[in-house]
């Protein structure tokens, strides 16, 4: 199985604040990376595929990058809405694996 | 694309969870991927398995001795049933399918459903 992981595995920013969050892979998965965003009670919503693609309607405050093992998702003007649980997930081979999130929560 | 989790709440230990997720505004016969994928309280995400219309299926190899995954194109629906369920299974279920085939990531998800496991 791939695992991933995700560092930290919470933070606390200010409203305005640029945030970045790494996901790392066991091995090399290529850009078969996803980002979801879930707020308590709901499910999952994804924000990133292929690595580095917005998905439709989805603000550019966010983007993300990497290829291989090490990933990059970003909030570039953190702001109150954005405060969620942010999950990194693989696609490149089964069993299909997330990581263990990253909560963002206001200073 | 609409999905919409239905089963029990409240499945006692060793006994079968069995849910069923209803797709609307979609064919299910198409060439997607449906799956599931759980949460358990407080905890983080973890996929089950998914199937495809034509019949193909992939398990969680962590559970594959205890999933069944299936489908019903004319109900438009697809179904989970996990046996000797323990504490470990309560969790929220969802359903949801993927982009394509190839790009295996989750475009459409369900509300999700609390299972319960306890006496």
């Amino acid at each position: 199985d791939i695992q991933m992981t995700q560092s930290p595995s919470s933070l606390s920013a200010s409203v305005g604040d640029r945030v970045t969050v790494t996901c790392q892979a066991s091995q090399d998965i290529g850009n078969n990376l996803s980002w979801y965003q879930q707020k308590p009670g709901r499910a999952p919503k994804v924000l990133i595929y292929d690595a580095s693609n917005l998905e439709t309607g989805v603000t550019s405050r966010f983007s993300g990058g990497g290829s291989g093992t090490d990933f990059t998702f970003v909030i570039s003007d953190l702001q109150p809405e954005d405060i969620a649980t942010y999950y990194c997930q693989q696609y490149q081979s089964l069993p299909l694996t997330f990581g263990p999130g990253t909560k963002v929560d206001l200073k | 694309v609409q999905l919409q989790e239905s089963g029990q709440g409240l499945v006692k230990p060793s006994g079968t969870l069995s849910l069923t997720c209803l797709v609307s505004d979609y064919s299910i016969s198409g060439n997607d991927w449906w799956v599931w994928i759980r949460q358990p309280p407080g905890k983080g995400l973890e996929w089950l398995g998914y199937l495809y219309s034509r019949g193909a299926t992939y398990y969680n190899p962590s559970l594959q001795s205890r999933l069944t995954l299936s489908m019903d194109t004319s109900k438009n629906q697809f179904s989970l049933k996990l046996t000797s369920v323990t504490a470990a299974d309560t969790a929220v279920y969802f359903c949801a399918r993927t982009k394509t085939m190839v790009t295996r990531y989750f475009e459409y998800w369900g509300q999700g459903a609390l299972v319960t496991v306890s006496s």
